[in-house]
């Protein structure tokens, strides 16, 4: 059982490149989400989807856009990356879309951009 | 819209002593609360819950945590520190009964265990 898997696990840019962080969970879980974390602001919330093909802005959407076409995959979608948008992203699914159930994360991509 | 605060950047501790890391939420209603442990370059791993029921919920590793609603606080603890057990720790947040309202982190607090 793999849980959650994000690829790549490093990636370096060029201001105005853009890419896709993938997100693959083999759980069955309903309810999947991407966060950017950066030093000293903890974990924040980019896009979120409760099931396939329904998806839903978190805290800091702007310059991110997701999908959700199957319940396994959730891919990020950087259009025109940007020096801000530097930091640690990190995929996270969860059995249920009401909050009871806890979260799995996956390893983490360390994105740069220059 | 919830919040959650961990006053402490950082908590020292030496090895086989109390731990004590803290967390206090403002949240619309009753809470879901969540404890997670981050390990250098690895993702988010859970470490315990508060649903309902007992206030005290006891986790993976020894943890536990206390639910005070009238504090709004949520604090972690173990009895005698590893020290293995520095990481980073992260306090959550969701209300209860909203449908699907997202998981609210704070901003996390740094556990050193000193031998």
């Amino acid at each position: 059982n793999a849980g959650v898997t994000q690829t790549p696990k490093f990636q370096v840019l060029k201001t105005g490149q853009s890419m896709t962080l993938q997100c693959a969970q083999d759980m069955n879980h309903e309810y999947m989400s991407w966060y950017r974390q950066d030093p000293g602001m903890g974990l924040r919330l980019i896009h979120y989807s409760v099931g396939a093909g329904i998806t839903d802005q978190g805290e800091v959407p702007n310059g991110y856009n997701v999908s959700r076409s199957t319940t396994e995959d959730f891919p990020l979608r950087l259009l025109s990356a940007a020096p801000s948008q530097t930091s640690v992203y990190f995929c996270a699914s969860r059995e249920d879309s009401h909050g009871i159930t806890e979260a799995f994360f996956g390893q983490g991509t360390r994105l740069t951009v220059v | 819209a919830q919040s959650v605060a961990q006053p402490e950047d950082q908590v020292n501790v030496a090895e086989g002593n109390p731990l004590t890391v803290k967390c206090t939420y403002s949240v619309s209603g009753n809470p879901y609360l969540f404890w997670y442990v981050q390990y250098p370059n690895r993702g988010l791993q859970f470490l315990l819950k508060y649903i309902t029921g007992d206030n005290l919920v006891k986790g993976s590793y020894g943890f536990e945590a206390e639910f005070n609603k009238s504090q709004t606080s949520f604090h972690l603890k173990k009895p005698s520190a590893l020290v293995s057990d520095s990481a980073l720790y992260f306090c959550a947040v969701r209300p209860m009964n909203s449908g699907y309202s997202t998981l609210t982190f704070g901003k996390g607090t740094m556990l050193l265990v000193s031998p």
